[in-house]
């Protein structure tokens, strides 16, 4: 099955600061790059997905970035919010709609 | 707006109990998800199924099964539930061919 693994597991900024979750896959059939939201007691929600023929797509201030020969995918937040405070999940997809998530990233932006 | 409900938010249970939780999609999606999350291992998936009658295993499955009679809604039993069953159930669910899950609010479940 796929391997996921995203880092950092706990990242810390301070408001207005860059912030970068990297997401690695094993799965080179993999064809679709997600990242979910979670806020504190909230169900995950997308935020921004990019498929494989695809290298990065932006929506605002947030931003993916897509290394398929590398099998790693990046998200990118610029001019950080005390609102992007939450976990983030990337989630590789494959065959069925199916998503593998990573382990989460908390982020936390200090005002 | 995609509207997916589960039947309880928080449910105890006694170790060795049936336990049934429910999700009810209202966007006639194909594909409907059952995961566990538990902090630090991210959304684990339990069985997902792709239509009605349809269901195939996930990472995690053993100690549950599905059943889904309708389009709409997809069901997880704990046959026996045990303590290591605790955590918090999510169901999601997407169109055919697309990959967006949406997801219901949760259900917290404690098994003592």
């Amino acid at each position: 099955g796929e391997n996921v693994e995203q880092h950092p597991s706990t990242l810390s900024v301070q408001e207005g600061d860059s912030a970068v979750i990297k997401c690695t896959y094993s799965d080179s059939a993999s064809n679709y790059f997600p990242w979910y939201k979670q806020e504190l007691g909230k169900r995950p929600q997308l935020i921004i997905d990019i498929r494989s023929n695809v290298g990065e797509k932006k929506d605002q201030r947030i931003a993916v970035t897509l290394n398929k020969t590398a099998k790693h995918f990046s998200l990118h937040i610029t001019e950080t919010q005390p609102e992007d405070s939450a976990v983030y999940f990337c989630a590789p997809g494959g065959s069925y709609g199916k998503l593998t998530f990573g382990q989460g990233t908390i982020l936390t932006v200090h005002p | 707006d995609v509207k997916v409900t589960q039947s309880s938010r928080y449910l105890v249970k006694r170790t060795g109990e049936k336990v049934f939780l429910e999700c009810v999609q209202d966007m006639d999606h194909e594909n409907m998800f059952w995961y566990r999350q538990d902090p630090g291992l991210g959304l684990r998936l339990i069985y997902f199924s792709y239509d009605v009658k349809m269901k195939e295993k996930g990472d995690i499955p053993e100690g549950y099964s599905v059943s889904r009679e309708k389009k709409e809604r997809f069901s997880l039993i704990l046959e026996s539930a045990s303590t290591n069953q605790t955590s918090m159930y999510l169901c999601a669910s997407s169109q055919q061919l697309r990959y967006e899950q949406y997801f219901g609010p949760g259900t917290r479940l404690t098994v003592t």
